[in-house]
């Protein structure tokens, strides 16, 4: 079965400071990395994504670094707001479950960031 | 454009009761999905459909049905509902499965069971 392994559940960081978010998966065969963020009583949306064939991507305040060989890649939030008070989830594209091939997504089990003044 | 648009936003149902989730989308997408979110399982994938008329199975498809016969509506089914599917669900759309092609999610439904 297709997993993508997520940690830590929860994470409490002070204003100012570094988030820092792990994911882990098993499939080589995955080859497109999102993390999306959801607000309480809203739909996740699309934060940040690499593909592997790069080590580190940047948008701002928010980094992607991924390591192929380990088969890991975190979301670095630098220099976090309470604004940025959300669920985190990672993702892994990959044929779909059924094989019919459909390229799907596989979520980790999301991180909840608390960023307290 | 109102994106991803779910209905209802709160169900409560008993039991062997019956009802259909719907999703419509107004941004012409190919694709659309629908995710169950739990506490500390992050979204699993249900059903999803890669246009009109074609649908298939995700990795949690047990208890639902979905069909496809416009772009813009994907309905979820329970046919009997049972207390494992309280659960919050999301649908969502997006134009392809290639790089970049980005989920955009509905606010969702959150159901229960009882």
């Amino acid at each position: 079965q297709q997993q993508v392994k997520q940690s830590p559940q929860s994470l409490i960081v002070q204003k100012g400071g570094i988030s820092i978010i792990n994911c882990a998966y098993e499939n080589t065969a995955f080859d497109y990395f999102p993390w999306y963020q959801q607000f309480p009583g809203k739909g996740p949306a699309l934060l940040i994504a690499i593909r592997p064939d790069v080590s580190e991507k940047k948008e701002g305040r928010f980094t992607i670094s991924f390591n192929k060989s380990a088969k890991q890649f975190s979301l670095h939030i630098m220099d976090s707001q309470p604004g940025d008070s959300a669920t985190y989830f990672c993702a892994a594209r990959g044929v779909a479950y059924s094989g019919a091939g459909s390229y799907q997504l596989t979520f980790g089990k999301g991180t909840k960031l608390s960023v307290i003044p | 454009n109102a994106g991803v648009t779910q209905t209802p936003k709160f169900q409560v149902l008993k039991t062997g009761q019956s009802m259909t989730l719907q999703c419509a989308q107004d941004m012409n997408h190919e694709y659309m999905s629908w995710y169950r979110q739990d506490p500390g399982m992050g979204l699993r994938l249900i059903h999803y459909s890669v246009g009109a008329g074609i649908t298939d199975q995700g990795e949690v498809p047990n208890g639902y049905n979905v069909s496809r016969s416009t772009t813009e509506d994907f309905p979820l089914r329970l046919l009997s509902a049972a207390p494992s599917q309280t659960s919050v669900y999301f649908c969502a759309s997006y134009p392809g499965t290639g790089w970049g092609n980005e989920q955009f999610f509905g606010p969702g439904t959150r159901l229960t069971v009882l």
